[in-house]
């Protein structure tokens, strides 16, 4: 049971390098989400799913963007990275019924210096 | 909108004692509500949920009930141990919307 998987674990870029954040869920789910994770911050959405082929906008959007091409995957690109982009993200899964939860994967550890 | 208010933390307790965090929310309609637990270095993890008033989600001795009247789905537990240290999101999501809401997280920290 492999649920949400999360490449890379960690990583560090130079700022205006670009780099893309893959997740993958093996439960057939059709909605996803990218979330970023800041000290006293809680989680913030930064773009989501609900289908494969769509997108949409969260909170934070701003120098992200994303791409769903097939069901399973959920790309999150940085084109060019800054150091307020340093966070760690996580990835989430579910389905469309109001009273299912959200799968997440265990997170991608972001620093841009 | 919707919205979820959870107590602020840290909360400190020594092991074995009594544990509540506070969670209220503010939602149109009959959302279902969750708790989820995020240990140190990990993802969030579904810990309990309920969907309908009145209902008791409840795991690993976790319980929380869902009560329309107060707007509220506490967590509670009777005796914490050090292994439950870790960040807890209360959460909800409406039928109708894409997204969920969840609180801030509260930490929790259990001393031996």
């Amino acid at each position: 049971n492999a649920g949400v998987t999360q490449t890379p674990k960690f990583r560090v870029l130079k700022t205006g390098q670009s780099m893309t954040l893959l997740c993958a869920q093996d439960m057939n789910h059709e909605y996803m989400y990218w979330y970023r994770q800041d000290p006293g911050m809680g989680l913030r959405l930064i773009h989501y799913s609900v289908g494969e082929g769509t997108t949409a906008k969260g909170e934070v959007p701003d120098g992200y963007n994303v791409s769903r091409l097939k069901k399973q995957n959920f790309l999150l690109g940085l084109e060019s990275a800054a150091p307020s982009q340093t966070s760690v993200y996580f990835c989430a899964s579910s389905e469309p019924q109001g009273n299912y939860g959200y799968t997440f994967g265990s997170g991608t550890r972001l620093t841009v210096v | 909108g919707n919205s979820v208010t959870q107590m602020e933390g840290p909360v400190t307790l020594s092991e074995e004692a009594f544990l509540t965090i506070n969670c209220t929310y503010t939602a149109t309609g009959y959302p279902s509500l969750f708790w989820y637990v995020q240990y140190p270095g990990e993802g969030l993890q579904l810990l309990l949920k309920a969907t309908k008033a009145d209902d008791k989600g409840s795991n690993k001795g976790f319980e929380a009930t869902y009560r329309k009247e107060t707007t509220s789905f506490h967590l509670e537990k009777g005796s914490v141990q050090v292994s439950d240290s870790a960040v807890y999101f209360c959460a909800l999501r409406s039928g109708g919307s894409y997204i969920p809401t969840f609180g801030r997280g509260t930490s929790l920290i259990v001393h031996p």
